[in-house]
């Protein structure tokens, strides 16, 4: 199976603040990474898709890069909305495996 | 506007079953892959099994092979997960999911609210 490693597990940041996240695959996927934003208690949230495209209505200071086994997502400009646990996900393999989260709290 | 309705989660000892449904609307039900995927309380998410939208074809995680069984009734416009021989870390909320690329090689596009399974003595 393929293992999906996030870094940092979690953070602290203050709403403005660029934040990166970066999700590291254990063989290559290509462009086939989604990430997703999941709040307490809710379902996860599709952000991304195909690494660096844009779901249809999440707001522009999310993005996503990266191919291969490394991906990035950042969030240009922290909003107090964005505080929540982040996951990358892989769909190249059938296993389909998920990061471990990175949560991302308030400083 | 897709809405996903799980329901079926309970209380079941070890070694017993239960059966997840999930009620779908706002989409045509037949044409689109769809999914379980669960989180145990407090962890991340795993992947639990895939039914393609076309074909018949059913996936499973390793985790979960030979215990559980996904199904669809396209005329009811929902999805099943018949879940035997439950294990203690079988406890988790259970999540469907819609994806709009075809398994085996689908994100998750649209979830339900989930609805937790607990297997306990």
């Amino acid at each position: 199976d393929i293992q999906m490693t996030q870094s940092p597990s979690a953070l602290s940041a203050s709403v403005g603040d660029r934040v990166t996240i970066t999700c590291r695959a254990s063989q290559s996927i290509s462009s086939w990474l989604a990430w997703y934003q999941q709040k307490p208690g809710k379902a996860p949230k599709l952000l991304i898709y195909d690494a660096s495209t844009l779901e249809s209505g999440v707001p522009s200071r999310f993005s996503g890069s990266g191919s291969g086994t490394e991906f990035t997502l950042t969030i240009s400009s922290l909003q107090p909305d964005d505080f929540a646990t982040y996951y990358c996900q892989q769909y190249n393999s059938y296993s389909r495996t998920f990061g471990q989260g990175t949560k991302v709290e308030i400083k | 506007e897709v809405q996903l309705l799980e329901s079926g989660g309970g209380l079941v000892q070890p070694g017993g079953s239960l059966r997840l449904s999930c009620a779908a609307s706002g989409f045509t039900f037949s044409n689109y892959a769809m999914s379980w995927v669960r989180q145990a309380p407090g962890k991340g998410l795993e992947w639990v099994s895939a039914f393609s939208g076309s074909g018949g074809s059913t996936y499973y995680a390793d985790s979960v092979k030979g215990r559980f069984t996904i199904s669809r009734d396209n005329s009811k416009n929902t999805l099943y997960l018949q879940m035997n021989s439950v294990r203690a870390e079988d406890t988790a909320v259970y999540f469907c999911a819609k994806s709009d690329r075809p398994a085996p090689a689908e994100y998750f596009q649209d979830w339900g609210q989930g609805t937790l399974v607990t297997v306990s003595s």
